[in-house]
């Protein structure tokens, strides 16, 4: 069965740093492309990074561009956000989820980023 | 950066009617490989989200034959044929054409 678990979300403050880690279980992590995708409580999803299957590969949304850095260790199945200069609008459910055919076919059930002073 | 707009906002329906929903792009999505990179996604209350139809009309593996999609190009359709109280959560479409990716506002379902 496949399953994803993020970890890593805490409260920060403004301008702190975390990083998040997504575990992938049940299937072939090294061979399916990531995406780290967030979603303010009560309101829309919105993309955040991806990464191929070498981790050679990345994009990120504008918002995030420059501050967050997604990789990932295929030794250990884990695929990582680090997120750097927090701000209060970065605060949301942040989810990783695999991407087959370029949709994302399973999702984590999210982990919870806050940052306030 | 891709626009994704979708309509309705909010979308009330009576069980075992049909219900559609319309996702248009502000770029075509057709890649050279002939596959119209739209997603529909759907997000049950307290849940992940969970895909529905990748490449505009493949419907995902369990994802029951009710749903369909369609469309090509810039405008894309999710249909219910028939409602079923289970139905009810927020539904997304997303552009996987071209980082960065984008999703439409949603749109949320309920039952009347």
């Amino acid at each position: 069965e496949v399953q994803l678990v993020e970890s890593g979300g805490v409260l920060v403050q403004p301008g702190g740093s975390l990083r998040l880690s997504c575990a992938a279980t049940g299937y072939i992590f090294s061979t399916y492309w990531m995406h780290w995708v967030r979603q303010v409580p009560g309101k829309g999803l919105v993309w955040v990074s991806r990464i191929n299957e070498h981790g050679t590969i990345t994009g990120y949304a504008d918002s995030v561009k420059g501050r967050f850095t997604i990789s990932r260790d295929n030794a250990k199945n884990t695929l990582y956000l680090q997120m750097n200069s927090l701000r209060a609008e970065d605060t949301a459910v942040y989810y990783c989820a695999r991407d087959v055919a370029g949709a994302n076919d399973y999702w984590g059930r999210g982990t919870l980023v806050t940052v306030s002073s | 950066d891709i626009v994704m707009t979708q309509s309705p906002v909010s979308l009330p329906v009576t069980p075992g009617e049909p219900a559609s929903i319309s996702c248009r792009s502000s770029q075509s999505l057709l890649h050279s490989n002939g596959y119209n990179y739209l997603d529909w996604y759907l997000q049950k209350p307290g849940q992940s989200p969970q895909v529905l139809i990748y490449w505009g009309s493949n419907r995902a593996s369990g994802v029951p034959d009710r749903f369909s999609g369609s469309g090509a190009g810039t405008d894309f359709i999710l249909k219910i044929s028939r409602v079923q109280a289970e139905d009810v959560g927020v539904y997304y479409c997303m552009q996987g054409l071209q980082t960065p990716y984008t999703f439409g506002q949603g749109t949320k379902l309920e039952i009347k």
